[in-house]
């Protein structure tokens, strides 16, 4: 079955910089992106950005721009999400999941979605 | 605030229907982008259950549906069960921010 999963929690302090992996099966890996969507304690979803598995090109969402970047390798089918300078209000469970298209190409939607993984920003 | 606008709660009787609106504008749903649908129960990974406005993934009960008229999508939840406690969170594409957007999230509640 389709499946995406992710590496353990995080705990890093202000300022440093934490990746996260996601490592895909039960499909051809290239064929689809991947997006990335945070959840802070309580909240609500928020999307981060996407990349292609096919060629690596990405796009990141505004507010994210300049701080986050997403890589993937396909030998390992592993997309990875760097976040830098990180900050007590990035404290959120961080989820990648697979992009599906419509044919009519009104938009995207994701499944499955990764386990999740934790990243705490504490000093 | 979220671009896509959601309820913060709703709630009905097990056995009953309820429903979940999510308000967007001319940039996203009213622009023709799909809206879609994920139901998160208590700790766990968002699921989706509705895509494209109105289609349920494979293994998704037919007591949930979607709809969506103008700017506004709607979510329908018929014969609720205790199981169906959960948040709903609506999604969709906004062409001005050129970014996938999601609703606040409304939490469900069975009475």
């Amino acid at each position: 079955q389709v499946q995406l999963v992710q590496s353990g929690a995080e705990v890093k302090k202000p300022g440093a910089s934490v990746k996260v992996s996601c490592k895909a099966s039960g499909y051809t890996f290239t064929k689809y992106a991947i997006s990335w969507v945070r959840q802070a304690p309580g909240q609500g979803l928020e999307w981060m950005g996407w990349i292609s598995a096919h060629n690596g090109n990405t796009d990141y969402a505004q507010n994210f721009q300049g701080r986050v970047t997403m890589t993937t390798d396909t030998s390992t089918r592993a997309v990875y999400m760097e976040v830098t300078s990180l900050r007590s209000d990035d404290t959120a469970v961080y989820y990648c999941t697979r992009d599906l298209v419509g044919a009519a190409g009104t938009g995207w939607w994701f499944d499955p979605w990764g386990q999740g993984t934790l990243v705490t920003v504490s000093s | 605030q979220s671009v896509l606008t959601q309820p913060p709660s709703v709630s009905g009787a097990p056995g009953q229907r309820v429903t979940i609106s999510c308000t967007g504008s001319s940039s996203n749903i009213g622009a023709s982008y799909d809206a879609h649908w994920y139901q998160q129960l208590p700790g766990a990974v968002p699921k989706l259950i509705i895509y494209g406005n109105n289609n349920r993934p494979s293994g998704v009960p037919d007591r949930f549906s979607g709809s969506k008229s103008g700017t506004s999508a709607s979510l329908a939840i018929t014969g609720l069960q205790a199981e169906d406690e959960a948040d709903y969170y609506c999604q969709s594409y906004d062409s001005r921010l050129s970014a996938v957007v999601f609703g606040g999230g409304t939490k469900l509640t069975v009475l």
